[in-house]
């Protein structure tokens, strides 16, 4: 089955304690992101990656981190998180940057004390 | 800075009615359109897309109408059922430039019964 999966898909932390999301699909797709979903914003990218060891900063990329070292994976990095970095976290996928269908995965709900 | 401008925030629509959800664009890089469907707990799912070149375009019981010189978009759901509660995100993006997707904020859709 074509999937995006996320992990954890629940977290609570405290502040400035790293953490690591992960994200992997199944698609050998070439064009991975990250959002963020929060009331009344919709859905902001935070960074996103053309191919393997390409990323580039979305709209929000502070306080964020990320590497694509596979092209399955895209890990989204906090390393000092922050209760303003509470939200809900997506991972997205598609087969190219432009034009394509954006496969999301279920999403990671995060809550930084 | 909102690329894309979208109302109303949330629609409350009866069983057999009809939900209209609008969508407006400043940028005229944009050339491909797609909205997307979020149930709760879930992550957004492409539902239906319509590039510049058309005007109308129907998938069941969903359609998309784009008028280009007003630059606004929207969608229809005909017949609208209590399945298709949820929260609705049109989106844009330049095919071969620069212009990355970036969404509305989104519209939270309730049919009742």
């Amino acid at each position: 089955e074509a999937q995006v999966t996320q992990n954890p898909r629940y977290l609570i932390t405290v502040t400035g304690k790293k953490l690591t999301v992960t994200c992997s699909q199944n698609m050998n797709h070439e064009y991975m992101s990250w959002y963020r979903q929060d009331p009344g914003l919709g859905l902001r990218q935070i960074y996103y990656s053309m191919n393997v060891e390409v990323t580039d900063k979305g709209d929000v990329p502070e306080g964020y981190k990320v590497s694509r070292k596979e092209k399955r994976n895209f890990p989204l990095i906090l390393e000092s998180p922050s209760p303003n970095q509470t939200s809900l976290y997506f991972c997205a996928s598609s087969e190219r940057d432009r034009g394509h269908e954006q496969y999301f995965g279920p999403g990671t709900r995060l809550t930084v004390t | 800075q909102q690329q894309v401008k979208q109302s109303p925030q949330s629609l409350i629509v009866q069983k057999g009615g009809i939900s209209i959800i609008n969508c407006a664009y400043e940028n005229t890089a944009f050339d491909y359109f797609p909205w997307y469907q979020q149930f709760p707990g879930k992550g957004p799912a492409l539902l239906i897309a319509i590039r510049p070149d058309v005007s109308e375009k129907k998938e069941g019981r969903f359609t998309i109408s784009f008028n280009k010189s007003a630059k606004q978009f929207s969608l229809h759901i005909m017949d609208s059922q209590p399945g298709d509660s949820a929260t609705y995100f049109c989106a844009a993006e330049g095919w071969g430039g620069s212009e990355k997707l970036v969404f509305g904020k989104g519209t939270k859709l309730t049919v009742n019964p």
